[in-house]
């Protein structure tokens, strides 16, 4: 079982250049998350989704934006990527409900110069 | 609103003692608690979770946690180390529900284990 796939692993971008991150989930959950990890921070979300067709912002939404057009994919995007947007970004999905645990993807690497 | 702090950024240990990693949380809700591990260059895999059940959770790996509501606390501890334990561990709070499942980090604790 695949669980959830992201894609790129890493990436540099140039300053002021667009990118989207890829996630797809093949576990039909309802719910979908990006985290950005930075050292010290522990994780911080982005985005979510609670059901496909809605979206929401989390902690640090400034400059991303996100899509949910089906249960199994939740790209994000960055519009013109900035410094200090140099994380790893994880995805994640979970069943949905307030106890059910996350499942999360291996990470992208991104580095923007 | 919620938050988490786990109290020691770092934590060195031998192999063969205990691993304690303390976590504190606070929450508007009665909340659901987790326990993360992010092995190097790897994605979070779950240990453990709370959910109103037993106080006492146990988890993968002989780890376990104890609930305590008193303390706000969600500690997580193993009798004996192991060298596979050496990780970053994350307690995490879920407890808001207009965002519905929404996890709350906290800055992580990284465990080193000496031979």
């Amino acid at each position: 079982t695949a669980g959830i796939t992201q894609a790129p692993t890493s990436q540099i971008l140039a300053a002021g250049r667009s990118m989207t991150l890829r996630c797809t989930q093949d576990m039909r959950h309802n719910a979908m998350y990006w985290y950005r990890q930075d050292l010290g921070l522990g994780l911080r979300l982005i985005h979510y989704s609670n059901t496909a067709g809605t979206t929401g912002k989390g902690e640090v939404p400034d400059g991303y934006s996100v899509s949910r057009a089906n249960t199994d994919d939740f790209p994000l995007t960055l519009a013109s990527a900035v410094p200090s947007q140099t994380s790893v970004y994880f995805c994640a999905s979970s069943v949905g409900g307030l106890s059910t645990e996350a499942f999360f993807g291996q990470g992208t690497r991104l580095t923007v110069v | 609103a919620q938050s988490v702090t786990q109290l020691d950024s770092h934590v060195s240990v031998s192999e063969g003692t205990p691993v304690l990693l303390r976590c504190n949380y606070s929450s508007s809700y009665s909340p659901s608690l987790f326990w993360y591990v992010q092995h190097p260059n790897k994605g979070l895999q779950l240990l453990l979770k709370y959910t109103s059940a037993a106080t006492l959770v146990k988890g993968i790996n002989g780890f376990e946690a104890e609930f305590k509501k008193s303390e706000t606390s969600f500690h997580l501890t193993k009798p004996s180390a192991h060298m596979s334990d050496a990780a970053e561990y994350f307690c995490v709070v879920s407890g808001v529900k207009a965002a519905g499942n929404k996890l709350t980090f906290g800055g992580g604790t990284r465990v080193l284990v000496k031979p």
